[in-house]
């Protein structure tokens, strides 16, 4: 079946290190995001990619850093300059050509700060 | 802009009561509505969706009809189960281009026995 993949599902970083969170999708999806959800707030748009090799900032992409080198994969990391990262992060997936359909969201990748 | 606004919750209810849970938006042009179920720990699944005025979105039992006149989604439900209980999140899409969906705060919802 198609979707997408986070991993790992729980992390804990260490003051100052940075973290690298993944997100695979095979549902040949052009257009992937990446949101941050803190309880109480919703969802906020950190990263988005429209094609391979190119993405935007969103509202938050301060302390974050994206890359996207293949169609399937738009792995974030999570800088020693996002001071407080402790969140819930959530990867999604559309087909551009098909906005009416939504996003596929992952199943999400709790980070916590140690 | 874009901007979805939803009731504050949390809202509990007991077993086979009705839902509501309001959604009001702003929009520039002629958005898709949907709305999202997050439940604990886990990602958001599409509950329903309309893609124009007067459309109805439906499943499992949730129903939302888009509003144009009033800019409104507002989600029901004729008899909840505890099953139900999540955080539901509306939401519009940005038909201008850039293909991002503006979501609302989120409404918690608990059903008890």
């Amino acid at each position: 079946d198609g979707g997408i993949t986070q991993s790992p599902k729980y992390l804990f970083r260490k003051e100052g290190q940075n973290v690298t969170l993944s997100c695979e999708q095979n549902l040949n999806h052009d257009a992937m995001y990446w949101y941050r959800q803190d309880p109480g707030q919703g969802l906020r748009l950190i990263y988005y990619s429209q094609i391979v090799n190119d993405f935007q900032k969103g509202d938050i992409a301060e302390g974050y850093s994206v890359s996207r080198e293949k169609k399937e994969s738009f792995p974030l990391t999570v800088t020693s300059a996002q001071k407080n990262p402790t969140a819930f992060y959530l990867c999604a997936s559309s087909n551009d050509r098909q906005a009416n359909y939504g996003y596929t969201f992952g199943s999400g990748t709790r980070l916590t700060v140690v | 802009g874009n901007s979805v606004t939803q009731m504050e919750g949390p809202v509990t209810l007991s077993e086979e009561a009705f839902l509501t849970i309001n959604c009001t938006y702003t929009a520039t042009g002629y958005p898709s509505l949907f709305w999202y179920v997050q439940y604990p720990g886990e990602g958001l699944q599409l509950l329903l969706k309309a893609t124009k005025a007067d459309d109805k979105g439906s499943n499992k039992g949730f129903e939302a009809t888009y509003r144009k006149e009033t800019t409104s989604f507002h989600l029901e439900k004729g008899s909840v189960q505890v099953s139900d209980s999540a955080v539901y999140f509306c939401a519009l899409s940005d038909q201008g281009g850039a293909n991002n969906l503006f979501f609302g705060t989120g409404t918690r919802l608990t059903v008890i026995p």
